[in-house]
């Protein structure tokens, strides 16, 4: 079975600094991977997600991640952050075929301090 | 577009009570999926549906937990009788179709068992 580990609980920023939020993931083939962001209150968003092909993938609000299989990594990262995005940061992975649903991380709490 | 409906957003119940959460996913996705967020934890798939064919209820606890989805449209959830341990988010989320494709979730019901 896959699983998705998201070392760092809460990590504090200063807004306009670089950002790179961790997440490791197992599973025995070739993984489909995403980043999702939550709000208070809200559901879900995709960031970005990788399926195959280029490594590093971009999404949308300025942030990109790359796949490093040799590491069993997906990183987010984001060149300068704004206070908009403090939030929770989810990595999920999930298999291909028919019962595809998405394992996720714990999660990282993502502080911005002015 | 109009995204994933879920109501109510906020229930609270006493333990031992029933409690039904109602889902309507995007128009024209074929799949379905329930997750539970317990506070401070990533989402946790409860079940998978396909049209109104069941695809993985493996991490639903079944002696309280039920889900259909008639008609391959809307979806309830119905938990009975209700545990502390129940209190969640109980998020839902729909795709075009088992694969490869993006989620889109919900904004979630927020359950608190008293």
């Amino acid at each position: 079975a896959q699983s998705v580990t998201q070392p760092d609980i809460h990590i504090t920023v200063s807004e306009g600094a670089s950002l790179e939020l961790r997440c490791n993931y197992s599973y025995g083939a070739t993984p489909y991977l995403f980043w999702y962001v939550q709000s208070p209150g809200q559901g879900l968003q995709l960031l970005l997600k990788y399926f195959s092909g280029d490594t590093l993938v971009q999404g949308i609000k300025g942030f990109e991640a790359e796949f490093k299989r040799s590491q069993s990594s997906f990183n987010l990262r984001k060149p300068s952050v704004h206070w908009s995005d403090a939030a929770e940061y989810f990595c999920a992975v999930k298999a291909g075929g028919g019962a595809d649903g998405l394992t996720f991380g714990k999660g990282t709490h993502l502080i911005i301090q002015p | 577009e109009a995204g994933v409906a879920q109501s109510p957003r906020y229930k609270i119940i006493e333990k031992r009570q029933s409690v039904a959460f109602w889902c309507n996913p995007i128009s024209g996705h074929a799949t379905l999926y329930w997750y539970q967020q317990i506070l401070g934890q990533g989402p946790k798939l409860l079940i998978q549906f396909q049209n109104n064919g069941v695809v993985d209820d493996s991490q639903l606890p079944k002696d309280r937990f039920s889900a259909e989805r008639l008609k391959g449209v809307d979806s309830t959830l119905k938990i009975q009788p209700a545990k502390l341990e129940d209190s969640a988010v109980y998020l839902c989320a729909s795709s075009l179709g088992a694969g490869f494709t993006e989620a889109f979730f919900g904004q979630g019901t927020r359950l608190t068992v008293v």
